[in-house]
């Protein structure tokens, strides 16, 4: 089983800055294969990025994702008040699917 | 518009069974294969289960195993998550959302693509 952990786990940054969010893989996972989410509290979770770097469809370009092998981020360029929420990488492999345990974005 | 509407939650003591629905409108349902995924307060995303888009195939994460069966209705548009056994840890919101499976020329790609609002199931003596 592939583990994800994110890093940090909470991030305090004010709206106009620049987010890195980190997903580390315990073993390589095809880039095809990983995707970011965002989750606000009462709401269903709102895919952003597929194939390590592909935008969702209606997802602004200031939301970017890279990566390969053991290592995937999640870029927001400038932070908009409507950004902070909880961010979770997820992988498939092997007909399984896991989440990394979420970064939480907050307002600083 | 894709809509997925989870229902069936509620309260149940530890042992006892539940069967959540999702009532699924706005999309070819039968061309897609189907998931669950929960979240228990204050925690977050735990894959549950995945179902084919015929339903003929089904996997499950090794916490549901044995307890949980997934299924589905075409002629309903309706997708199941039958959980018996259920144990306090089970508490969640459960969500149901569509597994999207596509190829380009360099690769396969799978991703959960729509979700619903969620039910919750809470498991307490």
């Amino acid at each position: 089983e592939i583990v994800l952990t994110q890093s940090p786990g909470t991030l305090s940054l004010s709206p106009g800055e620049r987010a890195t969010l980190s997903c580390r893989a315990s073993q390589s996972v095809t880039s095809h294969y990983l995707a970011w989410y965002q989750h606000k509290p009462g709401r269903a979770p709102r895919l952003l990025i597929y194939g390590a770097s592909s935008r969702a469809t209606g997802i602004p370009d200031r939301f970017s994702g890279g990566g390969s092998g053991t290592d995937f981020t999640l870029t927001i360029s400038r932070l908009e008040p409507e950004d902070f929420a909880v961010y979770y990488c997820q992988q498939y492999s092997n007909s399984r699917y896991s989440f990394g345990q979420g970064t939480k974005l907050e307002i600083k | 518009e894709v809509q997925l509407l989870e229902s069936g939650g509620g309260l149940v003591q530890p042992g006892e069974s539940l069967r959540l629905s999702c009532a699924a409108s706005g999309f070819i349902f039968s061309n897609y294969a189907m998931s669950w995924v929960r979240q228990a307060p204050g925690k977050g995303l735990e894959w549950v289960s995945v179902i084919s888009a015929s339903g003929g195939t089904t996997y499950y994460a090794d916490s549901v195993k044995g307890r949980f069966t997934m299924s589905r209705d075409n002629s309903k548009n309706t997708l199941y998550l039958q959980m018996n056994s259920l144990r306090a840890e089970d508490t969640a919101v459960y969500y149901c959302a569509t597994r999207e499976g596509f190829s380009d020329s360099s690769g396969y790609y799978r991703f959960f693509q729509d979700w619903g609002q969620g039910t919750l199931v809470t498991v307490s003596s």
